[in-house]
């Protein structure tokens, strides 16, 4: 089973449409997420961090449920412009040697048509 | 600007001849790290650094070298290349877990090797 699991998509929705994403973690000891976007061929960059009491931030809210392990994001009234893909990433669960892990999911992709 | 730097964004070389990719960063963070991003398989993690001195492995780490000799830089280093190392490439830097620890990323490095 993977670290971190996200459906890969695509997920074409029109526009002004709400959709979700979810993602699973199996790490219990993780201890920080966080939804990235990233679009094609360019780097990630944070969209939201995702705290367990969730978090809003103009149209999309992400949800932690700690104990079934997963992390939630929704865009409601989707623009063209939030074509891309949205990378669920968990960090703080401890590596073999003690150390700090980031890990990402493999993304999902989202296409918002006109 | 807080930013990472990433050095070459674009390089083409051939089997075998050993390369470097520079990463640094200007925010004075402790945790940085490499990621390989192929199609299909996301972003997936060659090596981290906690600090000055201390590296660990990701999930991908055969083929690759690191050091982390000052808290700035962050090379990635390639000592025999092989065509299965073509890959787009991201240098990460953020703070340590518990607090902000936000990711950023450089630009990206697309390798070619023929």
């Amino acid at each position: 089973r993977k670290e971190v699991e996200q459906d890969p998509g695509p997920f074409n929705v029109p526009e002004g449409a709400t959709v979700a994403f979810n993602c699973t973690y199996s790490n219990s000891a993780s201890q920080s997420f966080f939804w990235y976007r990233q679009d094609c061929r360019k780097e990630p960059k944070l969209l939201m961090s995702v705290y367990s009491s969730g978090n809003e931030d103009g149209r999309f809210t992400a949800q932690l449920n700690r104990a079934s392990q997963y992390i939630s994001l929704l865009i409601r009234d989707s623009k063209l412009s939030d074509s891309a893909t949205y990378l669920c990433v968990v960090g703080g669960g401890l590596s073999t040697s003690g150390t700090y892990k980031y890990i990402f999911g493999t993304g999902t992709r989202l296409k918002v048509l006109a | 600007e807080a930013q990472v730097t990433q050095n070459p964004r674009y390089l083409i070389t051939v089997t075998g001849k050993k390369l470097t990719v520079t990463c640094s960063q200007n925010m004075n963070h402790e945790y940085m790290s490499w990621y390989r991003q192929d199609p299909g398989l996301g972003l997936r993690q060659i090596y981290y650094s906690m600090n000055v001195e201390v590296t660990d492995k990701g999930d991908v780490p055969e083929g690759y070298k690191v050091s982390r000799k000052e808290k700035r830089n962050f090379p990635l280093i390639l000592e025999s290349p092989s065509p299965n190392q073509t890959s787009l490439y991201f240098c990460a830097s953020s703070s340590l877990p518990g607090q902000e620890d936000e990711a950023f990323f450089g630009q990206g490095t697309r390798l070619t090797v023929v």
